[in-house]
């Protein structure tokens, strides 16, 4: 099993929708959750962490966690083109320090 | 956020040469940075970890001879890959830790190598 699952998509929503994106992880040491967009040819850039169980939000963006079920994810409100991406959840894993371990990533194509 | 800066963005070497990408944070210090590499339509492949002032610890399959990280100052870390061959090209990105609470991690912009 991997340590962090993302469904690897293309997700397809419409232009004004909301984007859904999901990630599992398999160890409940987790303390840390990140999720990073990344469009193609550049560098990861970060959205939002979350450390909390529960929902954080930021503009158009909410993360929830769930560490029972050990699921966090991004909402993404009002899709824009411009969220067109790659999104990729990050896990910080307690007996890996202070290192990440990334998800594969979810394509997002948000369409006009 | 906090920034963090890569250098070169692009580079193109000749088969057998050597070549050093730079990461630095701009505004903090980073006692750790890490070193990714990214094949086309993949993910990140954490490489190393960079621990200032000690030997940089590897991921199980990178070789420690080939791909040489110094991290001589709180905001600098190199990469040098040695003798490179077309099947190092790829995009090297480098990540540095704010070291606050959060421990939020931020990446550079990354940097292309294509080996000739």
């Amino acid at each position: 099993q991997k340590e962090v699952e993302q469904n690897s998509g293309p997700l397809s929503v419409p232009e004004g929708a909301i984007a859904s994106l999901n990630c599992t992880y398999s160890d409940r040491g987790s303390q840390s959750f990140f999720w990073y967009r990344q469009y193609s040819g550049k560098s990861p850039e970060l959205i939002m962490f979350i450390y909390s169980n529960g929902d954080k939000e930021d503009g158009r963006f909410t993360a929830q966690l769930n560490k029972a079920s050990q699921y966090v994810s991004l909402l993404i409100r009002d899709s824009q083109p411009s969220d067109s991406a790659t999104y990729l959840c990050a896990v910080k894993v307690d007996k890996y320090g202070n290192k990440l371990v990334f998800g594969a990533g979810t394509i997002l194509r948000v369409k006009s | 956020g906090a920034v963090v800066s890569q250098h070169p963005s692009r580079v193109i070497c000749k088969s057998g040469t050597s070549v050093k990408i730079e990461c630095r944070s701009l505004d903090f210090q980073a006692t750790t940075m890490f070193w990714y590499r990214q094949f086309p339509k993949q993910s990140l492949m954490l490489m190393a970890t960079s621990n200032e002032g000690s030997k940089a610890t590897y991921e199980q399959g990178v070789e420690k001879d080939k791909f040489l990280i110094n991290h001589a100052s709180l905001t600098l870390s190199t990469l040098t890959v040695t003798s490179a061959h077309p099947e190092d090209s790829s995009f090297y990105i480098c990540s540095a830790s704010t070291g606050n609470s959060g421990n939020t991690i931020y990446f550079g912009e990354g940097s292309w190598l294509t080996v000739v």
